[in-house]
């Protein structure tokens, strides 16, 4: 079975900071792995996705991950945090590409202090 | 083609009614999929759909939840008897994969049941 564990259910930081967002999986397979954001009263936004190709994924929006197999741990990062990234991030996983749905983790919520 | 519709974006509606959330893909997309998201929570796979075909349903909530895609085209999902315990956010997704492209989600519908 899969799952995704994001620690930390809500963080703060400061404008033009360093954003870190976790995200660990658990699968008995190969993952395919996603970040995906939610604005308020939105539906989920795809910002990147890891598919067996390079470890280091870019995404939208300055945002980027790395999948680490022998922490096996997705963490998204951004650079310089901007206002406009105060959202809710989830990380999900699955072992079929996304093809059979996706299992989310809890989410973190981002909070951009000015 | 403006992304995945659904309708209503918000439903109240007293406990022991049924309800019917329609949703309309992306038109070239043969996957269409359902999740529940609660507050604080990620969306919660619920069931999903090849063309009319329903490929997975065991994880419908309960033999109250019921989905449907007759023509392949949009889907309906009903809640029998509706609980307190079904509000929630009704989201879905659509996507191609035999292009393997990402899953669009839509805004969701709002169930509040009282």
């Amino acid at each position: 079975a899969q799952s995704v564990t994001q620690l930390g259910s809500h963080v703060s930081v400061s404008e033009g900071a360093l954003v870190l967002l976790r995200c660990n999986y658990s699968s008995s397979v190969p993952p395919y792995l996603f970040w995906y954001v939610q604005y308020p009263n939105q539906g989920l936004q795809l910002l990147l996705k890891y598919t067996s190709a390079a470890t280091l994924v870019k995404g939208i929006n300055g945002f980027e991950a790395e999948f680490k197999k022998s922490e096996t741990s997705f963490h998204l990062t951004k650079p310089s945090a901007h206002m406009s990234d105060a959202a809710e991030y989830f990380c999900a996983v699955s072992d079929t590409g996304g093809a059979d749905g996706l299992t989310f983790g809890k989410g973190t919520h981002l909070i951009i202090q000015p | 083609d403006t992304g995945v519709s659904q309708d209503p974006r918000h439903k109240i509606t007293k406990r022991g009614q049924n309800v019917t959330f329609r949703c309309d893909p992306i038109s070239e997309h043969n996957r269409l999929y359902w999740y529940r998201q609660t507050l604080g929570q990620g969306p919660e796979f619920l069931t999903y759909f090849q063309n009319e075909a329903q490929l997975e349903k065991s994880r419908l909530l309960s033999d109250r939840f019921s989905a449907e895609r007759p023509k392949g085209s949009f889907s309906t999902l009903e809640i029998q008897r509706t609980e307190q315990g079904d509000s929630a956010m009704y989201l879905c997704a659509s996507s191609n994969v035999g292009g393997h492209t990402e899953a669009f989600f839509g805004q969701g519908t709002r169930l509040t049941v009282v």
